[in-house]
């Protein structure tokens, strides 16, 4: 079968630094893309992947790792405006297939 | 340059009823999908168009159906409606991915119709 699994909540104060990692199964591999979305709001793209490595998109990084099935999002300088649910996604079999989501809240 | 619009914002409907949800994709797509997202939960893949035809489909009941306009415009219907359904519908457009269409690297998504059903 296909699974996504990702912490379900993570905390951390204004300018640190937060990963979110993401471990997968799935047969049809094709890359690993990130969402962010707000309450009440729409997913919004942040970063794909689709070969190993590092993807740098200002203060968010991405990475994957084909060979352990693993892909992370780093969230740099954190600020109050990043309190969100991150998803990871796996595009297989021309599908996007979701995690259950990282909700990081961002303190003061 | 509007981006992906969907309607009605909110609906309720009670069991047994049918209901249909429009979407408009960001102009120069030509693919949608159609999500259902419930309550503390990530997008679940219902079902994508291309070409005004279904390419692919998620581990959906046959009460969900859909169509797609010359277009590109999309409609999302569901018969029979359940308790269970009652959840966030979200629809995303995207342009051909680099493997020519099948896989699209970036999608796009509208507010969503937030359903419930009584």
């Amino acid at each position: 079968g296909q699974s996504l699994e990702q912490p379900s909540e993570v905390t951390a104060v204004e300018g640190a630094i937060v990963q979110i990692n993401c471990t997968y199964q799935t047969s049809g591999f094709y890359g690993l893309s990130w969402y962010q979305q707000h309450d009440g709001g729409a997913p919004t793209f942040l970063s794909y992947n689709g070969l190993d490595g590092l993807e740098e998109t200002g203060r968010f990084s991405s990475f994957l790792s084909r060979s352990d099935s693993y892909g992370y999002l780093l969230l740099q300088e954190l600020q109050m405006k990043d309190s969100a649910s991150y998803f990871c996604a796996v595009i297989s079999w021309g599908k996007l297939q979701f995690g259950a989501g990282t909700q990081v809240v961002v303190t003061p | 340059d509007a981006g992906v619009t969907q309607s009605p914002t909110h609906l309720i409907k009670t069991r047994g009823q049918q209901v249909t949800l429009r979407c408009s994709p960001k102009s120069g797509h030509d693919t949608v999908s159609w999500y259902q997202q419930a309550l503390g939960q990530g997008p679940q893949f219902i079902f994508q168009y291309y070409e005004e035809e279904e390419r692919q489909r998620g581990n959906f009941p046959d009460r969900f159906s859909g169509h797609q306009f010359p277009n590109y415009s999309s409609e999302l219907n569901v018969n029979a409606l359940l308790l269970g359904d009652s959840a966030l519908y979200l629809c995303a457009s995207s342009s051909p991915g680099l493997a020519g269409g099948l896989y699209s690297e970036t999608q796009y998504f509208g507010p969503g119709t937030r359903l419930l059903v009584l």
